[in-house]
């Protein structure tokens, strides 16, 4: 496996559903991001973990919980989501020492709420 | 506040025929201003970083340029494959973050 890798693809879920995303970097970076992207909007900025400690968290609801046990996995918990949360929810990761901007991207995971 | 715009939100072409795409920015002290493409179904994936202004880039078809208030991304004689949405965020001074514009959705057909 190389670079970043997103599981599942595709998601379906109910409202009171407990699911999480999975995240897997091979880059031997030391950052990863969650990022939600919705149609015709620019990315949000979700989380950040720079060294597996929790740096950024852009007042995201509680229903979203990340994890991130070392720093080559990121997890995003989901639990009691709404419909406005269906989005394609995408992993990247980034070496911090470098170009900050210079992100590596997975394939994301499409969420859909029901 | 730091703020990206990108136009237009979609440019259809005709393959060979030339054009640009605009990213018009406001940030306080602008460290890098940063183009990604991005195929349907898939994340986006980095083309180039532009540090200061009158700096220019290439790749190919692209070449991204760089002013005090905007970027383009020029592309020339572009090919269906170039097909994709173009994302621009920049990176400031008084946040570390990147702030992204909504992306500009290139069709070229054959």
């Amino acid at each position: 496996e190389t670079g970043v890798t997103q599981t599942p693809r595709h998601l379906v879920m109910g409202m009171t559903n407990k699911k999480s995303l999975k995240c897997e970097q091979h880059l031997g970076h030391n950052a990863m991001y969650w990022y939600k992207q919705s149609a015709k909007k620019p990315l949000e900025l979700m989380f950040v973990y720079n060294f597996k400690e929790q740096t950024e968290n852009n007042s995201v609801p509680s229903r979203f919980s990340p994890e991130c046990p070392n720093s080559s996995h990121l997890f995003l918990h989901l639990h009691t989501l709404q419909p406005e949360d269906s989005a394609l929810y995408l992993c990247a990761s980034s070496q911090v020492s470098l170009n900050t901007g210079e992100l590596f991207f997975g394939e994301g995971s499409r969420l859909t709420v029901l | 506040e730091d703020q990206v715009t990108q136009s237009p939100e979609a440019l259809r072409l005709q393959e060979g025929e030339s054009s640009s795409l605009n990213c018009s920015y406001t940030v306080s002290g602008l460290r890098g201003l940063f183009w990604y493409r991005q195929d349907p179904g898939k994340g986006p994936e980095f083309l180039f970083t532009l540090y200061s202004a009158g700096e220019e880039k290439e790749k190919e078809r692209l070449k991204a340029t760089l002013t005090k208030k905007e970027s383009f991304l020029h592309i020339t004689a572009p090919k269906p494959e170039d097909s994709a949405t173009y994302l621009c965020a920049v990176e400031g001074d008084s946040n570390y973050q990147l702030i992204w514009g909504a992306g500009t959705k290139l069709i070229i057909k054959p």
